[in-house]
């Protein structure tokens, strides 16, 4: 089975820190996402890697950014955390191959880790 | 995007079966149909996916209107651990700028009875 590990379930930090979430897969995927979960908005996707070093903004970056350095590990970080960044945040991965379209290939997902910004 | 809609929550006594429906009225022809559940303090799993003909997997089946406007998910024998949030999504089958990601809306919350 699919595993994606992140680092930590909980995590609290003070506001103007800089804060690193790391994700590690062990299926050899070659997408990497994270998105954020919050009460009544759904999951939303903030960064997408579909790469080593590769990186491309999803739906809300800002005050986000992500390193890819090596194909099983993504990392996302607060560079400045704020309260409005409190929140579950869940880190998925894909593969490209196995014959299906890549917009169909299923995403694991890690169980999450959840942040609260002080 | 295409949007789907879902009752926000359902109920099930454990061992019988649950069809879980989902509304997706304004899909296209290129749209195939997800679906993903999220356990309590887990992140979301994925169940199956569709396009046209109804589809079997271990863990559920997916049954799809004749015009594809609506889809049910289908839990053969609900269990303690079934209890999750369900989500229906469409996924454009065509490599877009927004096909690589999964939209999430807000689901059905899935009660099991022992």
């Amino acid at each position: 089975d699919v595993k994606v590990t992140q680092s930590s379930r909980y995590l609290v930090k003070r506001t103007g820190e800089k804060v690193f979430l790391e994700c590690v897969q062990d299926m050899d995927h070659e997408n990497m996402f994270w998105y954020r979960q919050d009460p009544g908005l759904g999951l939303r996707l903030i960064y997408f890697s579909y790469d080593v070093k590769m990186k491309e903004k999803g739906d809300i970056p800002e005050g986000y950014s992500v390193s890819r350095e090596k194909k099983e590990r993504f990392s996302l970080i607060l560079e400045s955390a704020s309260t409005n960044q409190t929140s579950m945040y869940l880190c998925a991965s894909s593969s490209t191959t196995g014959g299906w379209e890549q917009s169909n290939q299923p995403q694991h997902f890690g169980d999450g880790t959840r942040l609260s910004i002080l | 995007d295409a949007k789907t809609t879902q009752p926000n929550s359902m109920e099930s006594n454990e061992e019988e079966p649950v069809h879980l429906p989902c509304n997706h009225s304004t899909i296209s022809g290129t749209d195939y149909i997800h679906w993903y559940r999220q356990l309590p303090s887990q992140g979301p799993e994925y169940v199956i996916h569709g396009l046209t003909s109804n589809v079997n997997n271990r863990m559920a089946s997916l049954a799809i209107a004749e015009d594809r406007k609506s889809s049910t998910l289908i839990l053969h024998r609900a269990t303690l651990r079934d209890a999750a949030v369900y989500y229906c999504i469409l996924r454009d089958q065509r490599v877009t700028d927004s096909s690589y990601k999964l939209i999430f809306g807000s689901g059905t919350r899935l009660l099991v009875r022992p």
